[in-house]
């Protein structure tokens, strides 16, 4: 079956550097997306990546690696505003997307 | 950016009555539309493909009698919740795709609608 992997929740410092990994087994691969939703928000999208590589964003940055079925999103300079949940998308090879749970992001003072 | 508008935002609405949620294009044009329900602390879970000129495609255990899809237009979709019931009170989410950035580009979403069936 499908499936996508990312921790439930983690917490982090303001000004830290915090990496949220996803690990996915999918039938067949058309890009991995990365995205951002505030409690009671609907997503927004921040980061896709089909190739193999890191694409960097402003403070944020999605690396991807295809032979190991791996992505991480990485966070610099931590806001509080940054708190929130972010949510791993595989597109497969029907262009069907297959979400992850969300990994929830705790921002500390 | 291509921006998806969706209303309501919020609705509360008596057990057995039907809820009309529409979700629109604004500045750009889409054959596909996506309807996803999400229960608090909990991921996205797709509903139905909404597809224009067509009939909606439904993901298993979606009953489609019950939540009755329109695409009726390239820019807008609409999710009835027919007979809702309290165990329908959830977090509904359209999202759809420019039609001119192919199948691989990232979803654009409505802002939701909160439904709570009383």
């Amino acid at each position: 079956g499908q499936n996508i992997d990312q921790p439930t929740e983690m917490t982090a410092t303001e000004g830290a550097i915090v990496q949220i990994n996803c690990t996915y087994q999918t039938s067949g691969f058309n890009g991995l997306f990365w995205y951002q939703q505030h409690a009671g928000e609907a997503p927004t999208f921040l980061s896709y990546n089909v190739l193999d590589g890191l694409e960097e964003k402003g403070r944020f940055s999605s690396f991807l690696s295809r032979s190991k079925g791996y992505s991480y999103l990485l966070l610099k300079e931590l806001q509080m505003k940054d708190s929130a949940s972010y949510l791993c998308a595989v597109m497969d090879s029907n262009y069907q997307l297959i979400w992850g749970a969300g990994t929830k992001l705790i921002i500390k003072p | 950016g291509a921006v998806v508008s969706q209303h309501p935002s919020r609705v509360i609405c008596k057990s057995g009555t039907s809820v009309k949620i529409e979700c629109r294009s604004l500045d750009f044009q889409a054959t596909t539309m996506f309807w996803y329900r999400q229960f608090p602390k909990q991921s996205l879970m797709l509903m139905a493909t909404s597809n224009e000129g067509s009939k909606a495609t439904y993901e298993q255990g979606v009953e489609k009698d019950k939540f009755l899809i329109n695409h009726a237009s390239l820019t807008l979709s609409t999710l009835t919740v027919t007979s809702a019931h309290p165990e329908d009170s959830s977090f509904y989410i359209c999202s759809a795709r420019d039609m001119e950035t192919g199948d691989n580009s990232p979803l654009h979403f409505g802002n939701g609608t909160r439904l709570t069936v009383t």
